[in-house]
């Protein structure tokens, strides 16, 4: 497809599991962004990949969470030791231009993760 | 640091009403100024934006104007669809900043038939 592909869409886990998700960007696009959907909270920025630079990470809320990408393509945001407080739709957009102040994100569908 | 705040919803609309939705923000510099709106069960995608004082971003019927003066950005359409039932999101990138867009809290808008 032509747009942001995330994986999976929804998932469920136990408290203190580990999860990955998976986001596929436009190909092509140099900007891959990480956020969170909490009920009533808005979008919270977690983490921010540029070409090869070396990521934005100022949004991860803690050392549970990690996130890299691949050959600056594929991302990939870990989360360890679940909680239920990470319970959340995980959004993931990527830029074509990057570097202005007038980029447009294409967002994905989002994974949807519930820890219980 | 960059802020983004609208008005609380969810805003519940008769169709062909008047539609305004209230976004005021702080940044440092001349930030960019977007409404992005999420569709049911789908990802968010750009409705318009604005780069500078006292234009007026436009799209399918919705406009805004980035007024620096008051630092608002407030989303108008003349008369609203129930195909405009989704949430609202306005947001912000800050002119010489890290270029990471700051995103209000979303407004789900309602339109009934």
């Amino acid at each position: 497809g032509a747009g942001v592909s995330q994986s999976p869409s929804n998932k469920v886990t136990e408290k203190g599991k580990d999860v990955e998700l998976r986001c596929d960007p436009i190909s092509g696009h140099t900007a891959l962004y990480w956020y969170r959907q909490s009920l009533g909270q808005g979008l919270e920025f977690l983490i921010y990949f540029q070409g090869n630079s070396a990521p934005d990470k100022s949004g991860l809320p803690s050392d549970r969470f990690s996130a890299e990408r691949t050959g600056g393509s594929v991302s990939t945001l870990t989360i360890q030791r679940t909680q239920q407080e990470d319970s959340a739709v995980y959004l993931c957009a990527s830029s074509l231009v990057s570097g202005t102040d007038t980029g447009e994100l294409f967002f994905g569908e989002g994974s949807r993760l519930t820890v219980l | 640091g960059n802020s983004v705040t609208q008005m609380e919803g969810p805003v519940t609309l008769s169709e062909e009403a008047f539609l305004t939705i209230n976004c005021t923000y702080t940044a440092t510099g001349y930030p960019s100024l977007f409404w992005y709106v999420q569709y049911p069960g789908e990802g968010l995608q750009l409705l318009l934006k604005a780069t500078k004082a006292d234009d007026k971003g436009s799209n399918k019927g919705f406009e805004a104007t980035y007024r620096k003066e008051t630092t608002s950005f407030h989303l108008e359409k003349g008369s609203v669809q129930v195909s405009d039932s989704a949430v609202y999101f306005c947001a912000l990138i800050s002119s010489g900043g890290s270029y990471i867009p700051t995103f209000g809290r979303g407004t789900s808008l309602i339109v009934h038939p």
